[in-house]
């Protein structure tokens, strides 16, 4: 069971990047679905959720500007990210609650995005 | 929103000693309450969910209790691998939350 995220990189201020993550071992498809990042130095925030039905939730931080969504044939989570800014930049990291919805079990290794000029 | 506040920001704890983490709720979360270890480079790890539940294969060093709007992990007996920090996170309405964090370092 495991979570590789990829896509992570510098990109400039109002830029845009996507994001993936392959999942192994369970299907993204049948699991509640996350992305969480943390800024440098700083706590972590939740950012968007995918449920297996196909329901969405954002952050108000990134509300109208990213994306969630799935490839069930590739097996793989994606978040679409707009309008970046310099306060976008932190690691990534997705994640599934599979022994208990809501509460994050499986964790990527994450992938870092910096929006800097 | 609801806010969740953690204390103290940092715990200095001697190995083998016991470590008590607190989590406080802006408004009541009911049972809706897990946590999650950090190392240092590391992605977060589960420990606890449902405020008391421990993950699959979780050491049973590590508890939770409480309720409504204040939350406690206990570390019985610190290990070196327990030196790292610690979040709470809520998941009783959106959007979801994480508190601030809580560093146990060594004393």
């Amino acid at each position: 069971v495991q979570l590789v995220e990829s896509g992570g990189g510098l990109i400039q201020p109002g830029g845009s990047l996507r994001l993936s993550c392959a999942a192994s071992g369970f299907a993204v498809s049948s699991n509640y679905m996350t992305w969480v990042r943390q800024a440098p130095g700083k706590g972590l925030e939740w950012i968007s959720v995918l449920y297996s039905g196909g329901g969405t939730y954002y952050a108000n931080s990134v509300k109208g500007r990213f994306t969630i969504s799935r490839d069930d044939s590739k097996n793989t989570l994606y978040v679409q990210m707009n309008s970046l800014g310099v306060e976008d930049t932190a690691m990534y990291y997705c994640a599934s609650a599979v022994e208990r919805e809501h509460a994050f079990d499986i964790w990527g290794q994450g992938t870092m995005v910096t929006v800097s000029s | 929103e609801i806010v969740m506040t953690q204390s103290p920001a940092t715990l200095s704890v001697s190995p083998g000693e016991r470590a008590t983490l607190s989590c406080r709720a802006s408004r009541s979360v009911s049972s809706n309450l897990a946590w999650y270890q950090q190392r240092p480079g590391q992605a977060p790890r589960l420990l606890i969910y449902d405020v008391f539940t421990r993950a699959t294969g979780i050491s049973a060093r590590f508890s939770g209790s409480g309720s409504g709007t204040d939350f406690t992990l206990t570390i019985s007996s610190l290990q070196s691998e327990d030196f790292a920090v610690y979040y709470c996170q809520r998941y009783n309405s959106w959007p979801l939350s994480f508190g601030p964090g809580t560093k146990v370092e060594i004393k």
